[in-house]
């Protein structure tokens, strides 16, 4: 059965701290993607990465950063949290080449308030 | 400019009755497209999918249409259960993208069957 974890549920945290949201898949795959959704935005790209070490922004990467150091992990790094910022946090991930329309596999998201 | 668009943020529907759920692109660049169900507190899971050289493909109960002229694209449920209560995503990916992989999604709309 394909995974897709990330290692909170619920996070809250303090305007100014940084936080960290981690994200691995069991499934090989080159491709991780980080969304967070909003009630009425739907859900939106924040970074996104191809292969280890690479990354590139996606719609909204303003206040946020991201490091893939080993395929199977996608972190997402928010530098001084703010409370716009809160939000939920999917991480997918998917097969590259040339089937882009390849399904993304979800994780169950992590639900961050920042106070 | 939002390239994918759910103009109807929720339908309610009667058990057994058809659920037709919409989704309008603007990028003309787009061809291949996806839909993905989200139950609250899950990450959203991959439904169907279309190739734009498709104009129709059909999966037990649910069948999406694509009309490429109107760059409009719809989700049929047949018959609607009410366990098909959620919040369904609109997505699109186009192969000349460089970012392999990458999708855009619409805001979601949320459907209810009643029972």
């Amino acid at each position: 059965d394909v995974k897709v974890t990330q290692s909170s549920r619920y996070l809250v945290k303090r305007t100014g701290e940084k936080v960290f949201l981690e994200c691995v898949q069991d499934m090989d795959h080159e491709n991780m993607f980080w969304y967070r959704q909003d009630p009425g935005l739907g859900l939106r790209l924040i970074y996104f990465s191809y292969d280890v070490k690479m990354k590139e922004k996606g719609d909204i990467p303003e206040g946020y950063s991201v490091s893939r150091e080993k395929k199977e992990r996608f972190s997402l790094i928010l530098e001084s949290a703010s409370t716009n910022q809160t939000s939920m946090y999917l991480c997918a991930s998917s097969t590259p080449g040339l089937a882009v329309g390849n399904e993304q596999f979800f994780g169950p998201g992590t639900r961050l308030t920042v106070l | 400019d939002q390239q994918v668009k759910q103009n109807s943020p929720s339908l309610s529907v009667q058990e057994g009755r058809i659920s037709i759920l919409n989704c309008d692109y603007t990028n003309s660049m787009f061809d291949y497209f996806l839909w993905y169900k989200k139950y609250p507190a899950e990450g959203p899971t991959f439904l169907i999918s279309i190739s734009s050289i498709k104009d129709k493909n059909e999966d037990g109960r649910f069948t999406v249409f694509l009309n490429k002229s109107a760059k409009h694209l719809s989700l049929h449920i047949v018959p609607s259960q009410p366990g098909d209560s959620a919040v369904y995503f609109c997505a699109a990916s186009a192969v000349v993208n460089t970012n392999a992989g990458k999708s855009t999604f619409g805001d979601g709309t949320t459907l209810t069957v009643k029972p």
